[in-house]
């Protein structure tokens, strides 16, 4: 199975810290290339968080942060905004299926 | 400014072809790979294939491979996808994403999408 599981929806209010998950197993986040993080709002396009498990690409505020652990990643979020309610979509890529896969999305309200 | 402009919502019969690009702006198409990924309502985003816009090769998912065709003009800095055989089940938002030069398979530009919508 090459699926990503991340929890359908999460919530916190502004300045909190909330934490998304994404669970894959060893032929996805637990190979070489590890999990990406992408925030989408609707009608944009996705932005890209976070790449190679907790690398910021240029211009991501530091309050986006992110880990792996065996199969598994998590995306943290500080100090929480109102903009800051999206989508947010982990991905990796696939050795047995020589793909790139995706999970199924966390979304985020800000309370 | 570098962004990723593609074509415009396409409404399309069972059984049609539908031909979607993107359009490089502010960058140069050849140095980065180009993939495509779509985004069916309720569904999670799936991959289907890239293109290498300097030498032209391509690399297909298994689940499109036969219905499917990218490909680039590199004096137009535009990558199309182009997929047949059109089902209502293809409806669907339709992003190409530039992958980064790091590797991880991560894709640091995307265009903002394009609507497919399938009906008889």
């Amino acid at each position: 199975q090459s699926l990503l599981t991340q929890p359908p929806s999460v919530s916190g209010a502004p300045g909190q810290r909330v934490t998304l998950s994404c669970t894959g197993n060893r032929s996805n986040i637990g190979a070489v290339y590890g999990a990406n993080w992408y925030q989408h709002l609707p009608g944009a396009a996705p932005k890209l968080l976070i790449y190679n498990n907790n690398n910021r690409p240029s211009g991501v505020p530091a309050r986006f942060s992110a880990s792996k652990s065996g199969t598994s990643a998590s995306l943290v979020i500080a100090g929480l905004q109102a903009e800051d309610e999206a989508d947010y979509y982990c991905q990796s890529f696939d050795t047995s299926v020589s793909a790139p896969v995706f999970g199924g999305g966390t979304k985020l309200t800000v309370l | 400014q570098v962004h990723i402009v593609q074509s415009g919502a396409e409404v399309k019969k069972p059984g049609a072809s539908v031909n979607v690009s993107c359009r490089a702006s502010g960058y140069a198409l050849t140095k980065y790979a180009m993939h495509w990924v779509r985004q069916a309502p309720g569904q999670r985003p799936e991959w289907m294939g890239w293109i290498n816009p300097d030498n032209g090769k391509t690399y297909y998912s298994q689940t499109f491979r036969d219905r499917i065709t990218i490909s680039r003009d590199t004096s137009a800095a535009t990558a199309y996808m182009e997929l047949t055989s059109l089902r209502s089940e293809d409806t669907a938002v339709y992003y190409c994403a530039r992958e980064t030069n790091w590797g991880y398979w991560s894709f640091d530009l995307w265009g903002r999408g394009t609507l497919v919508s399938v009906s008889s």
